[in-house]
C-alpha cells in the first residue's frame, strides 16, 4: 500500500468553480506537507506549504491539514482555466525526503 | 536569475547505451535530488545528495548512477541496466538545514528509448 493516495480525477470543472483535492496518507511521521503544480511537459512548482494542522490561505486557494485523520486537501476558489495542470501533493519528515502522490489532472473549462 | 537547468529536454536513446543527463543550479542550494516520473503516476526518488561528494541511493536506484563533485551540478546517468529507462526526469534542489522537503524543480529532461 502506498504511503500517500491522491484521488485520481481527471477533474472537469466550469471557469468559477470551486475545486477541491484531495490526499490521504499513513505515516505518522509526515509533518510537512505540500502542494505542487505541473503544467505539461513542466517541471513542478511549489502552490502551498504547510506545518501544522489547520488552514492556510493564499490567494484563491486553500491548503487543509487534518493529521488527526491523515487528510489533506487543496481549495481552489473562482477557478480559471490558467488553473488546468496536474496537482501533487507530497508530504515529508524531518529527513526532508518528500513522497508524492500520483497526481489529479484538472482541467478549467471557459 | 536563479534556477534549475536541465539538458537536454529531450534525447532519444538506443537500447544498451548509457545516457547522462545535466542537472546545474545556481540557487546556492546544497540538496540535490532526481526523480523519475511516468505517465499517471507521480514523483519516485533516483538520488539525492544532501553535500558535494555524497550521495545516497533512493527508492528506485538501480540501473542509474549520479555523481556531485560541485555543488552547483548534480548529473544523473541512465545505463543499459535500467530496464525500463523511458520516462520524463526531473532534478531538483533544497536549501540544506531546512528538512521541510520544499523543492525547487527544474524543466524536466524526457528519454525515450527506441
Amino acid at each position: 500500500q502506498k504511503e500517500v493516495e491522491q484521488d485520481p480525477g481527471p477533474l472537469s470543472v466550469p471557469e468559477g468553480a470551486i475545486v477541491s483535492l484531495n490526499c490521504t496518507y499513513s505515516n505518522s511521521a509526515f509533518q510537512y506537507f505540500m502542494w505542487y503544480r505541473q503544467y505539461s511537459r513542466k517541471g513542478p512548482e511549489l502552490l502551498m506549504y504547510t506545518y501544522s494542522s489547520g488552514n492556510k490561505e493564499d490567494g484563491r486557494f486553500t491548503a487543509q491539514v487534518d493529521k488527526s485523520s491523515k487528510y489533506i486537501s487543496l481549495f481552489i476558489r473562482d477557478s480559471q482555466p490558467s488553473d488546468s495542470a496536474t496537482y501533487l501533493c507530497a508530504m515529508s519528515t524531518n529527513a526532508g525526503k518528500s513522497t508524492f502522490g500520483d497526481g489529479t489532472t484538472l482541467t478549467v473549462k471557459p | 536569475d536563479g534556477g534549475i537547468t536541465q539538458s537536454p529536454k529531450y534525447l532519444f536513446r538506443k537500447e544498451g547505451q548509457n545516457v547522462t543527463l545535466s542537472c546545474e543550479q545556481n540557487l546556492n542550494h546544497d540538496a540535490m535530488y532526481w526523480y523519475r516520473q511516468d505517465p499517471g503516476q507521480g514523483l519516485r526518488l533516483i538520488y539525492y545528495s544532501q553535500i558535494v561528494n555524497d550521495f545516497q541511493k533512493g527508492d528506485i536506484a538501480e540501473g542509474y548512477s549520479v555523481s556531485r563533485e560541485k555543488k552547483e551540478s548534480f548529473p544523473l546517468t541512465v545505463t543499459s541496466a535500467q530496464k525500463n529507462p523511458t520516462a520524463f526526469y526531473l532534478c531538483a534542489s533544497s536549501t540544506s538545514g531546512r528538512a521541510t522537503g520544499e523543492l525547487f524543480f527544474g524543466e524536466g529532461s524526457r528519454l525515450t528509448v527506441l
